[in-house]
């Protein structure tokens, strides 16, 4: 069976300390993996994705995530969080045509 | 470049209403498209993808139908709305570096 589960719905960070949003998932098969952002009334944007080749993903604005299969986990880093982080994040599986969408963490970023 | 129309942004219709939402995709040929939905409080939920010109592929049984009767446009689409259908609908089509989202529509059924 396929899923993804986002283990904090929202998470709240001071503005220059460190983001971790954590996703873990649960696929028979070899997943590709993603971290997708929706800033308020916009569309989601891909922030980088996994695919089988290094497991240490980089993406845009910052951020990275590790792949990591004995864990099952895919979590989103980032070493300082700035304002413009605020958003909602969404991990994502894919599999054989087909997504799974965990449930969304909210960032929130205090000055 | 690729680009992913969808319209309209906001919606308020009454229950037992129609419902038409339309997707179109520039830039590209035979796309994978995709209909999700964003539910209050709930992650994203495929709802239908279709890979080619009528062909479509229904992922939960709901009050909703999807058609595609060009390959740059996929259509959700449902004849008598209910409460629970609102939410955030999102388009989505599949290019070959990765998956592109529209910038969706926020229905609420009143």
């Amino acid at each position: 069976a396929q899923s993804v589960t986002q283990l904090d719905s929202h998470v709240s960070v001071s503005e220059g300390t460190p983001v971790l949003l954590r996703c873990n998932y649960s696929s028979s098969y070899s997943p590709s993996l993603f971290w997708y952002v929706q800033h308020p009334n916009k569309g989601l944007q891909l922030l980088l994705k996994y695919t089988s080749a290094a497991t240490l993903v980089k993406g845009i604005n910052g951020f990275e995530a590790e792949f990591k299969k004995s864990e099952t986990s895919f979590h989103l880093t980032k070493p300082s969080a700035h304002m413009s982080d605020a958003a909602e994040y969404f991990c994502v599986l894919h599999n054989f045509n087909k997504f799974y969408f965990g449930s969304g963490t909210k960032l929130n970023v205090k000055p | 470049s690729q680009t992913i129309h969808q319209w309209p942004a906001t919606l308020v219709q009454p229950v037992g209403s129609p419902l038409s939402l339309e997707c179109t995709v520039e830039g590209t040929s035979n796309p994978n498209l995709y209909w999700y939905r964003q539910a209050a409080g709930r992650g994203l939920q495929l709802l239908f993808y279709s890979v080619g010109i009528g062909q479509i592929s229904s992922e939960v049984p709901q009050n909703l139908s999807a058609s595609r009767p060009q390959d740059r446009q996929f259509i959700l689409s449902s004849k008598k709305l209910l409460l629970s259908d609102s939410g955030f609908y999102l388009c989505a089509w599949r290019g070959i570096y990765g998956y592109t989202f529209g910038s969706g529509t926020r229905l609420t059924v009143v």
